[in-house]
């Protein structure tokens, strides 16, 4: 069965590097994950999506090793705002959507 | 518009009542997702569409949840005969046409009490 699992929570202070990673054992050659930000009472939000290697945007990087049977999402220089949960998402075989169950980041002062 | 509109924001409902749901995807988008966010955090994918056609329902509780997307009509999800344990926030969201796996956008949810 299909299982997309990642952290229920992490703790940072401000302006520190945080790398939440996800386990996607299941994960098959054309799948891609992707990963979402949510605030209290807020959809989820897109932050990077990646198949393989790395992917670097504005926000965040996607760092995916050569077995593809997980992924971390790097948060460069965290800030206060970036408390929320983190969600990572694969479409599995390209049609079974698994959300993790989240990862509750609380960022410190 | 450029932000998916769910509503309503809030619906209480007795056991049994029947609750619909409304979602407004961004403009030119051609997949619509409902998902079911129970205990705070875990997400539940229920359907799609491209357009107007089911993509993938494999989430749907058929017996009790159905759901449209029409040309020209907000989507909608129906639960007929709620019951308690369908108490949750209902997201809709939109992607573009280039690919269902791309980005997408959600809705600011609309949360079900069943009473």
């Amino acid at each position: 069965l299909a299982k997309t699992t990642q952290p229920i929570s992490m703790d940072s202070y401000e302006g520190q590097e945080v790398n939440i990673t996800c386990s996607h054992n299941n994960i098959a050659t054309n799948d891609y994950i992707t990963w979402y930000q949510q605030f209290p009472s807020q959809g989820p939000r897109f932050i990077i999506q990646g198949y393989k290697t790395k992917v670097t945007n504005e926000v965040a990087s996607l760092f995916i090793p050569a077995d593809r049977k997980s992924s971390t999402l790097s948060l460069p220089r965290v800030s206060l705002s970036d408390t929320a949960v983190y969600y990572c998402l694969v479409a599995y075989n390209n049609n079974d959507m698994r959300f993790g169950a989240g990862t509750r980041l609380t960022v410190k002062p | 518009g450029e932000e998916v509109a769910q509503t309503p924001k809030h619906l209480v409902r007795g056991e049994g009542q029947k609750a619909k749901l409304y979602c407004a995807p961004i403009k030119g988008h051609s997949y619509v997702f409902w998902y079911q966010q129970v205990l705070k955090n875990e997400f539940k994918f229920l359907i799609s569409f491209q357009n107007e056609n089911v993509f993938d329902e494999t989430g749907m509780p058929k017996e009790r949840f159905s759901a449209k997307c029409l040309p020209n009509s907000p989507c909608s999800l129906e639960i007929q005969a709620t019951k308690l344990e369908d108490s949750a926030v209902y997201f809709c969201a939109s992607s573009q046409s280039q690919g269902y796996f791309n980005e997408q956008f959600f809705g600011p949810g609309t949360r079900l009490t069943v009473l």
